[in-house]
């Protein structure tokens, strides 16, 4: 079946710290790779996605290849800020058999100013 | 047009009472998802719809959990004589048309406690 790993968190950085956030995966046909964030007191939302080998998701920022050869997709910022403190999760769905997504566990970012 | 949305965003409620929680997706929207977020802890799928059919309710954890959609819309999610380990935050999502690829649109849940 389907699985994806998030690193464990909190990951507590300071303004204009270098952030990433590691996801793998294990899927069967050929996964689209996800992902959302969840800010305090909300639902999730996309951040980011890409739905082939080798395509480079990004958005406010925030970047995460897909690689296919690590089963990888790994989310990184090269400064953060206060306000990208939330939970975030990858997320994946294939096209082998169900296409109900799965998720990772969640990854608690923490900024300090 | 609007977002996904439910109600109600809070719900406290006695042990062995029912509640039932709703999901108002995004219009056009045929799929629609239902999950359930523990303190700290992941997504829990709990069953999906597409159309009025819900071709996997493999998640649901009990015989107490069922869900319903009508006209292609709203769905409801009912919870018969709660316990206290249902309390979670019970989310809804929808996406165009189900398929591999497609982005989810979340709603912002609903805090059920039961007490």
């Amino acid at each position: 079946g389907n699985s994806v790993t998030q690193m464990e968190g909190p990951v507590t950085l300071s303004e204009e710290a270098f952030l990433t956030i590691n996801c793998t995966y294990t899927a069967t046909g050929y996964p689209s790779l996800f992902w959302y964030v969840q800010y305090p007191g909300e639902g999730l939302q996309l951040l980011l996605k890409a739905t082939k080998a080798d395509d480079k998701g990004s958005n406010k920022g925030f970047e995460a290849t897909y690689r296919k050869e690590t089963t990888s997709f790994h989310l990184e910022k090269g400064s953060v800020q206060v306000s990208d403190s939330a939970v975030y999760f990858c997320a994946l769905t294939s096209s082998g058999g169900s296409y109900i997504p799965t998720f990772g566990r969640g990854t608690s970012l923490i900024v300090h100013p | 047009g609007a977002g996904v949305s439910q109600s109600p965003s809070n719900k406290v409620t006695e042990k062995g009472k029912d509640v039932e929680l709703r999901c108002d997706p995004i219009s056009g929207h045929t799929a629609l998802y239902w999950y359930r977020q523990s303190l700290g802890q992941g997504l829990e799928f709990l069953i999906y719809f597409q159309g009025n059919s819900a071709p996997d309710k493999s998640g649901l954890p009990s015989d107490r959990f069922s869900a319903e959609r009508t006209g292609g819309s709203v769905s409801t999610l009912t919870i018969q004589r709660t316990q206290q380990e249902d309390s979670a935050v019970y989310l809804c999502a929808s996406s165009p048309s189900g398929l591999a690829g497609e982005t989810q649109y979340f709603g912002p849940g609903t805090r059920l406690l039961v007490l």
